[in-house]
């Protein structure tokens, strides 16, 4: 596609419900990152994919949280029993591959509220 | 584990004048630091990288230096503009590969 591409922009949940937040990279990137940004803060990075390696979970805040990547493409990071604390941007990158010369491409975020 | 220190206040000045962001960084020094732009409501941006063995890097009004022994990176914007405010975040690899971002200084040029 022609950029990275999250959806829904908007969710808003009760708490204790699950939610599921999609990522859809640039065709061709073999990393994949989840960040959270919380109102007025920097990314927390959450979880990264690289190819056929195992994710990067040690960002995840929580058994809560969890991601997966299928076919090396499309993501879809879940929340289950959301809490207030949840609350917050979440941010999907992708990058061509690892390594100095990359950047980083974000999707504009889903913006996840939880009443 | 590596950490990345930006400046929290944000940076006020007068259009016209030269904006110096920093960000700091507390471990090894990494392969390459990037910096990236962020706008309310978006996702951030990426503006330039410059490696371990560059002392300064430049493209058009922005220029990057990088001081291993300090472990620092400056962020230049000269002769800045209105349109110029906003985040300015930077990203580094951490001891993974995998990058990870400061939290973020906030540039605001006035007209």
């Amino acid at each position: 596609g022609a950029g990275v591409s999250q959806s829904p922009s908007n969710k808003v949940t009760e708490k204790g419900k699950d939610v599921e937040l999609r990522c859809d990279p640039i065709s061709g990137h073999t990393a994949l990152y989840w960040y959270r940004q919380s109102l007025g803060q920097g990314l927390e990075f959450l979880i990264y994919f690289q190819g056929n390696s195992a994710p990067d979970k040690s960002g995840l805040p929580s058994d809560r949280f969890s991601a997966e990547r299928t076919g090396g493409s499309v993501s879809t990071l879940t929340i289950q029993r959301t809490q207030q604390e949840d609350s917050a941007v979440y941010l999907c990158a992708s990058r061509e591959r690892q390594g100095p010369n990359t950047e980083a491409f974000f999707g504009q975020g889903t913006r996840l509220t939880v009443v | 584990s590596q950490k990345i220190e930006q400046n929290s206040e944000a940076l006020n000045i007068q259009e016209g004048k030269t904006a110096t962001l920093t960000c700091n960084y507390t471990n090894y020094s990494p392969a390459y630091l990037q910096w990236y732009r962020q706008d309310p409501g978006r996702g951030p941006v990426f503006l330039l990288l410059i490696r371990e063995n560059e002392k300064e890097k430049r493209k058009e009004r922005l220029k990057v230096t990088f001081d291993t022994t300090l472990k620092q990176s400056l962020f230049h914007i000269t002769a800045s503009q209105p349109a110029d405010s906003a985040t300015y975040l930077c990203a580094l690899p951490d001891s993974s590969y995998k990058l990870i971002f400061g939290s973020g200084t906030r540039l605001l040029v006035r007209p």
